[in-house]
């Protein structure tokens, strides 16, 4: 069975700080994807990043940076000097390539950046 | 590009009222998702389609649930009497393919709060 653990149910942070979203995950499968997406208050889920399990390399895209370690089995999110627009609920999801094939979700993490 | 379209964004019934939700992908799209997402949860997936073919609806409640996929294009969910318990934000997805590893596009949700 496949599991996403978000144990942080919220954050609130000043605008400028650092934060870090942690994702550990559990799964049987060799091949696999992890994916972040955001949730602002309009519903709608945006795409973030994707990563296969066998590129274990951290990547950074702007103020967003991700930490995926195989070994502890995790993909933690960082973004750098947060700002009030990142305010929104994030989720960790993992992506299996054989059964399902569906995303299974963590229960994600309520940022709240204050001004 | 137009994103995942869904309709109505709210809707309110009474229990035991029949209810639609309506979902247009993104073109060219082969696969989509619907996903139900209770409140402070990750989504959950409800059904998901290859072209017009239900390929897993394991998860759907189907003495209440219905959904289909004409043409292999919109497709709709029905929940027929619906139950307190429904009152959730139903999201549609789509993705190129089924390969497990592909970015899933998500519309707004449907807010479905049932009385």
């Amino acid at each position: 069975a496949q599991k996403v653990t978000q144990a942080q149910t919220e954050i609130s942070v000043v605008e400028k700080e650092d934060v870090t979203l942690d994702c550990v995950y559990e799964t049987r499968d060799t091949t696999y994807y992890l994916f972040w997406y955001k949730q602002p208050p309009s519903g709608e889920l945006v795409f973030l990043i994707r990563r296969n399990s066998f590129d274990e390399q951290n990547e950074i895209s702007g103020r967003y940076s991700w930490n995926f370690q195989k070994s502890t089995s995790s993909f933690n999110f960082t973004i750098t000097a947060s700002q009030v627009v990142d305010s929104a609920v994030y989720f960790c999801a993992l992506g299996a390539v054989t059964g399902r094939r569906a995303l299974t979700f963590g229960s994600g993490t309520r940022l709240q950046v204050q001004p | 590009e137009a994103g995942v379209v869904q309709s109505p964004r709210y809707k309110i019934i009474e229990k035991k009222q029949p209810v639609a939700f309506w979902c247009n992908p993104i073109s060219g799209h082969n696969t989509l998702y619907w996903y139900r997402q209770n409140l402070g949860q990750g989504p959950e997936l409800l059904i998901r389609y290859e072209n017009e073919e239900a390929v897993d609806d394991s998860q759907l409640p189907k003495d209440r649930f219905s959904a289909e996929r004409l043409k292999g294009v919109d497709s709709t969910l029905k929940i027929q009497p619906a139950e307190l318990g429904d009152s959730a934000v139903y999201l549609c997805a789509s993705s190129l393919r089924s390969a497990g590893g592909d970015e899933q596009y998500f519309g707004p949700g449907t807010r479905l709060t049932v009385t």
